[in-house]
């Protein structure tokens, strides 16, 4: 069965970065893409971006181009998100999904999600 | 004016039908784009319900009932997630999504009560 799985929570101050992975398994990692998806707290869904497993490729929300790196490690089928100069207003659950291999369409699947809290 | 408007809540009998409505930006034609439906309940991530763009071109998650089904209402410009039989397990939020301008775009939810 597909299974994601995500790292466990993080504390980090402002300014800091954060890097959260998604281990994929159950299905062929290069054979789809990862989205990535948060929801600050009592808040709604927001896209932060995917990543194609196949070949690299990736699309991120404007909103947080140039502090967002999306990469994946095929030998792992480990997907990683990495967010720098972290703000309180990062403080989310971030989520990663399966999703489409040349773009993205919406995860059926889902990791069970990594609270990353922003706090001095 | 954001993307995809949804109501913030809404309420409804068990046994009774829900109608979600997921309403598109004026300039932008549901016609045009495929929505996609998630339940999210506390605590857990959201559950894939489906994907409508036509009668022809619908997905259903796996696993998820019959009693959720997908539409559009071209008339109100909006995407329609209707529950049917509504059961006390169905409380909880509802998203519509769907790919625009280069992103992915989600709606503001819409938490549904069975009361």
């Amino acid at each position: 069965q597909v299974q994601l799985v995500q790292s466990g929570a993080e504390v980090k101050k402002p300014g800091a970065s954060v890097k959260v992975s998604c281990k994929a398994s159950g299905y062929t990692f290069v054979s789809y893409g990862i989205s990535w998806v948060r929801q600050a707290p009592g808040q709604g869904l927001e896209w932060m971006g995917w990543i194609s497993a196949y070949n690299g490729n990736t699309i991120y929300a404007q909103k947080i181009q140039g502090r967002v790196t999306m990469t994946t490690d095929t030998s792992t089928s480990t997907a990683y998100m990495e967010l720098r100069s972290l703000r309180s207003d990062d403080t989310a659950v971030y989520y990663c999904g399966r999703d489409d291999i040349t773009a993205p369409e919406g995860s059926e699947y889902w990791g069970q999600g990594t609270l990353v809290t922003v706090s001095s | 004016q954001a993307v995809l408007t949804q109501p913030s809540s809404l309420s409804a009998s068990p046994g009774a039908s829900a109608s979600l409505t997921c309403t598109l930006r004026s300039g932008i034609n549901v016609g045009f784009y495929r929505i996609v439906w998630y339940q999210q309940k506390p605590g857990s991530p959201p559950q894939y319900l489906l994907r409508y763009n036509s009668y022809s071109d619908k997905q259903e998650g796996s696993g998820v009932p019959s009693r959720f089904s997908g539409s559009k209402d071209a008339s109100a410009n909006a995407g329609i997630l209707l529950i049917s039989g509504l059961q006390s397990e169905d409380e909880a939020d509802y998203y519509c999504m769907m790919w625009h301008s280069g992103a992915l775009v989600f709606g503001g939810g819409t938490k549904l009560t069975v009361l």
